[in-house]
Formats: C-alpha cells, sequence, structure tokens
C-alpha cells in the first residue's frame, strides 16, 4: 500500500531564505509526482508536475526533484517571500491512477 | 480554457439530513472526476471517481454516494449525514485516459455537520 510522508508537517523562515521541502513515498511505482499549494480554507493549485521518467520541474522560483528509486522527491523555493506562506502538498498517482496525499507542509515565511 | 466549480461554498447541516454537493466542469469533454475529502489535521482521502457518465468507483466504505448525471457534472449525496461526515470535500479533474496526467482541483465546499 502506497504511503506518502512529508517532512517537516511546519516549517517558519525569514523572507529571503531559499527552502526544502521533502516528500517519501514507500512504493516506486508511481506514474508521477505532483506538489500543490493550498491557501486556508482554498482549494489545491498545482505547482508543478514531474513524471516518473523525469528528474526535475522547475517553474520560477521552484524547482522540484524526483528521486523514483529512492522514493523521494524535493521542492526547493528560492528567495522565499511572505507570499508563499500556505500548505504545500505532495501527490503521487500510483498504478490504480489515483493521487495519494502527503500530510502536507505548513510553510510560513516571515517579513 | 478549463474550469471547475464547486458549490455550496461552505455548508452547515444537522446530524441525520440529506446532502447534495455539485461540481461542474467547463472547457472540456470526457474528463475524470473525483471526490476527495480533507478532515481536519488529516491529509487528502479520495473517495470516488469516474471514468464516464454512470460509472463510479468508491474508494473507502462510507455513508455518502456519488453520481455523474452528465458528462461534467459530479454530485455527492447521503441520505443521512453523520458528524464524521464534517470536511472540507475537493472536486477535481483530469483528462480522461491520460495515465501521468495533472489533476487540477475544485475551491471546495467546507461541510460542518453539527
Amino acid at each position: 500500500k502506497q504511503e506518502v510522508t512529508q517532512i517537516p508537517a511546519a516549517l517558519s523562515v525569514p523572507e529571503g531564505e531559499n527552502l526544502v521541502l521533502n516528500c517519501s513515498f514507500t512504493d516506486s511505482a508511481i506514474y508521477n509526482l505532483q506538489w500543490f499549494r493550498q491557501d486556508p480554507g482554498k482549494g489545491l493549485t498545482s505547482l508543478l508536475l514531474i513524471q516518473s521518467s523525469q528528474r526535475e520541474q522547475t517553474s520560477g522560483r521552484l524547482n522540484a526533484s524526483l528521486d523514483k528509486s529512492s522514493g523521494r522527491s524535493t521542492l526547493y523555493i528560492a528567495a522565499s517571500q511572505p507570499g508563499d506562506s500556505a500548505t504545500y502538498l505532495c501527490a503521487v498517482e500510483n498504478q490504480g491512477g489515483k493521487l495519494i496525499f502527503g500530510q502536507g507542509t505548513e510553510l510560513s515565511v516571515k517579513p | 480554457s478549463q474550469t471547475i466549480h464547486q458549490w455550496p461554498a461552505t455548508l452547515v447541516q444537522p446530524v441525520g439530513s440529506p446532502l447534495s454537493l455539485e461540481c461542474t466542469v467547463e472547457g472540456t469533454s470526457n474528463p475524470n472526476l473525483y471526490w476527495y475529502r480533507q478532515a481536519a489535521g488529516r491529509g487528502l482521502q479520495l473517495l470516488f471517481y469516474s471514468v464516464g457518465i454512470g460509472q463510479i468507483s468508491s474508494e473507502v466504505p462510507q455513508n455518502l454516494s456519488a453520481s455523474r448525471p452528465q458528462d461534467r457534472q459530479f454530485i455527492l449525496s447521503s441520505k443521512k449525514l453523520l458528524l464524521s461526515d464534517s470536511g472540507f470535500y475537493l472536486c477535481a479533474w483530469s483528462p480522461i485516459a491520460v495515465r501521468g496526467d495533472e489533476q487540477f482541483f475544485g475551491p471546495g465546499t467546507r461541510l460542518t455537520v453539527l
């Protein structure tokens, strides 16, 4: 059974700092891994999608990496801003075509 | 461009009352549709998914049901709500029959059962 774990559960950093969020999964047989952002009381916004054959994806200040063999992904946020404050969720799409989510990392960027 | 709508945005219902949440998608045809629940302090859990009209798969045994009366409409229902049904309900869609594509989420419905 696929399990997805995100560490840390919460993170507080000063503005301008570079940071890394971690995601690990137990079953490497995945189609893709997706990183989402969720603002309080809101739906999910897709940030980056990494196909199982890819190693990384970049969008602006965000870079996500995938090491399928070790069951790990990282989301790197460069030059963090207060507007980056949100909960970040990673999810893997397994062989059954369903997304399995981690519990999320709650990020707070202090001005 | 594609958009996904959910309503209502918030709902407060007494225990034992019925429920109907609606999700519609615009700008695409034959989408896969999904219902997720996010309970307080817990991750998102897939409840139902649908690959076509009238085709519903249930992921977990529960007090809820889903229906897809039209191609781009997905409804989550209950005949009698329980306290444990409280949570944030999210609808999502993805292109049909495409493995490894993104899922796009709606704004969610906050349900409180009292």
